[in-house]
């Protein structure tokens, strides 16, 4: 149980445009979930945190204009990244909790953005 | 501030046993984590600790003293699939996971 699923698992876009990552939790209520970001040979880098039907809480240095994100659902949570440069190239992971154990996340396969 | 120290990279042989450490300071604890990264892929989860001690798992356990700040994690019986990055993550008071670095695991035959 616990499954986390991310899409799409790479994408490639063009510097200017948008491109939305959907994270959904399979077999569970994701109370919240977490949207991380991590460079190479980097830890991961919290960027927010969104509960369910609320506004997300970002961390300091992080964009919210940039980094839309939207809980519209108990099993949804997408992160859309605007206007896009190549500075914007990482590799981006949902987690998300509320399943069998209060305090595991659980942690989706993860976005590979290569912006050109 | 929150500071997580493991080491950057270790390199153990087959067949054999590593141990890798993370000392913490942060603000308030409710646990300690530790997941396994291989390269290109999302963490996967190992083990909990919130109370001092061992906690044994098949191969891998994981021991913390809350006291010293200090948790290790012990894999036994190395694999060639071992072979992945270790991320030690503490919870602080506001239950927000502070992460390490990663220690970069290398298995030689």
């Amino acid at each position: 149980g616990a499954v986390v699923s991310q899409h799409p698992s790479r994408v490639i876009c063009k510097s200017g445009t948008s491109v939305k990552i959907e994270c959904r939790s399979l077999d569970f209520q994701a109370t919240t979930m977490f949207w991380y970001r991590q460079f190479p040979k980097k830890s991961l880098m919290l960027m927010a945190t969104s509960n369910e039907g609320s506004k997300a809480t970002y961390e300091q240095g992080v964009e919210k204009d940039k980094f839309l994100i939207n809980h519209a659902s108990l099993t949804l949570s997408t992160l859309t990244v605007t206007s896009a440069h190549p500075e914007d190239s990482s590799f981006y992971i949902c987690s998300a909790s509320g399943g069998e154990t209060s305090y595991e996340q659980y942690f989706g396969p993860g976005t590979r953005l290569t912006v050109t | 501030g929150q500071n997580i120290d493991q080491p950057t990279e270790m390199t153990a042989t087959e067949g054999a046993i590593v141990q890798i450490n993370c000392t913490y300071q942060t603000s308030g604890f409710n646990g300690l984590f530790w997941y396994q990264q291989h390269a290109g892929e999302a963490p996967t989860f190992l083990s909990y600790n919130v109370l001092d001690g061992l906690e044994e798992k098949g191969r891998f356990s994981s021991f913390l003293s809350r006291s010293k700040g200090y948790s290790y994690l012990l894999l036994k019986e190395l694999q060639m699939k071992d072979s992945a990055s270790y991320l030690c993550a503490v919870m602080d008071s506001n239950y927000q996971l502070i992460w390490g670095a990663g220690t970069k695991l290398i298995i030689k035959p």
